[in-house]
């Protein structure tokens, strides 16, 4: 079966601007999680989506927003672009949350400049 | 504060050694911990996943161990191959609808 996919793989944005990343998960999973990964922070949690409804959220400020759809596709925006937002943006999801593994996807890629 | 940690120095082994990776948490109960494994330019792939009433658990060459007195897990490969040179994460979770904390990671290198 498919695994999760995000797109784009690579983003280049200026300061200020907004930006939206998505992420379909596989097939039957219902929740859906972002994570923030830079060199010197590791993995971040952004949050986490559970049929449609936002279960769990880091400790991110309020330009970092998503979103679940009914098919439990996913979006994440970013709005207000910082020099310090330049990462690699990880979508996973799972069939059961953290009771069972999660599914990460390849990544997006975001540079801001 | 919640703190996950993992070594941050790379371990380097000799290939047919059995590597041990080490996660330490405080000020943190978890009732699930997963070990994942992340590739340079790739999401992290699920390893193993233990629940806080289970003391250990086996996969192939793999094996987890979770002492909730120590507060710690520790990941060992047996039989390591240059192949299992990665970098590996521990994440933990207080409870079935938390969300999934990650270390992190410790790099592995595993020489021919």
């Amino acid at each position: 079966k498919a695994g999760v996919t995000q797109t784009p793989r690579y983003l280049i944005k200026t300061r200020g601007q907004q930006v939206t990343l998505s992420c379909s998960p596989i097939s039957g999973h219902r929740s859906v999680s972002w994570y923030q990964q830079t060199p010197g922070q590791g993995l971040q949690f952004l949050f986490e989506y559970f049929s449609e409804t936002q279960r769990n959220k880091g400790n991110f400020p309020g330009r970092f927003s998503g979103r679940q759809f009914s098919n439990s596709r996913s979006e994440m925006n970013v709005s207000t672009l910082e020099l310090g937002d330049s990462a690699l943006y990880l979508c996973a999801s799972s069939i059961e949350g953290v009771r069972a593994e999660a599914f990460f996807g390849q990544g997006t890629r975001l540079t801001v400049v | 504060s919640q703190k996950i940690e993992q070594n941050s120095e790379a371990l380097n082994i000799q290939e047919g050694k059995t590597a041990t990776l080490t996660c330490n948490y405080t000020n943190y109960s978890p009732a699930y911990l997963q070990w994942y494994r992340q590739d340079p330019g790739r999401g992290p792939v699920f390893l193993l996943l233990i629940r806080e009433n289970e003391k250990e658990k086996r996969k192939e060459r793999l094996k987890v161990t979770f002492d909730t007195t120590l507060k710690q897990s520790l990941f060992h490969i047996t039989a390591s191959q240059p192949a299992d040179s990665a970098t590996y994460l521990c994440a933990l979770a207080k409870s079935s609808g938390d969300k999934l904390t990650f270390g992190t990671g410790t790099r592995l290198a595993v020489r021919p």
